[in-house]
């Protein structure tokens, strides 16, 4: 069973320029989440996916957003990039439905953005 | 809110015992352990639901204490593999919230 594919692994950008990563979940996962980290901060929920829907969204600016295909694979766009904005971004799928692992996240390897 | 992990980082020697601790002010459905090694992603350990049962996995174990949405996580007769940085998630409703995730504590098991 293939992992959970992002892509891609490594990208840099200038200030004010706009980035698109995109995640592959695992096959009938059909949740897709988002998350930031960067050092001494942990992982910082940005949004969760589900059914083409935004299910859940974290504290972050409007110039992050996301989207998620009939396929359940997911996209998320940053725009204006600053240079806080350098960070692992890593995507999550998990099944949802019911049982006790329905929310247990797989993680992608991660896009590492560094914005100069 | 975020949890709060404590110690944030650690060092052991082979064969040494651990215990990382996570804290949370709200009432929690369930509570997630994730270790990431160095440049890898991070990986499910455990879950643990309310209700204060302990789970184990090989010499790694965890407890949830309800009634102070508290969790821990016990590894016991270190390895190197151990080495990494280990994370708890916590769910506040079932299904319905996304994980947040602690600063992390970083542990470091050396020969």
């Amino acid at each position: 069973k293939a992992g959970v594919t992002q892509t891609p692994r490594y990208l840099i950008k200038t200030r004010g320029q706009q980035v698109t990563l995109s995640c592959s979940p695992i096959s009938g996962h059909r949740s897709v989440s988002w998350y930031q980290q960067t050092p001494g901060q942990g992982l910082q929920f940005l949004f969760e996916y589900f059914s083409e829907t935004q299910r859940n969204k974290g504290n972050f600016p409007g110039r992050f957003s996301g989207r998620q295909f009939s396929n359940s694979r997911s996209e998320m766009n940053v725009s204006t990039l600053e240079l806080g904005d350098s960070a692992l971004y890593l995507c999550a799928s998990s099944p949802l439905g019911q049982g006790i692992m329905a929310n247990v996240l797989t993680f992608g390897a991660g896009s590492r953005l560094t914005v100069l | 809110q975020q949890p709060v992990q404590s110690p944030q980082a650690v060092i052991l020697r082979e064969g040494e015992d651990a215990v990382i601790n996570c804290s949370s002010s709200k009432a929690l459905y369930s509570v997630h352990w994730y270790r990431q090694k160095h440049g890898e992603a991070p990986v499910f350990l455990m879950i643990l639901l309310k209700g204060g049962e302990q789970k184990g996995h090989d010499k790694i174990s965890a407890s949830f204490n309800e009634k102070k949405q508290q969790s821990s996580l016990y590894l016991t007769a270190s390895q190197l593999s151990y080495s990494g940085t280990y994370f708890c998630g916590t769910e506040s409703n079932s299904g319905n919230t996304p994980l947040v995730f602690g600063k992390g504590t970083r542990l470091s098991v050396i020969a």
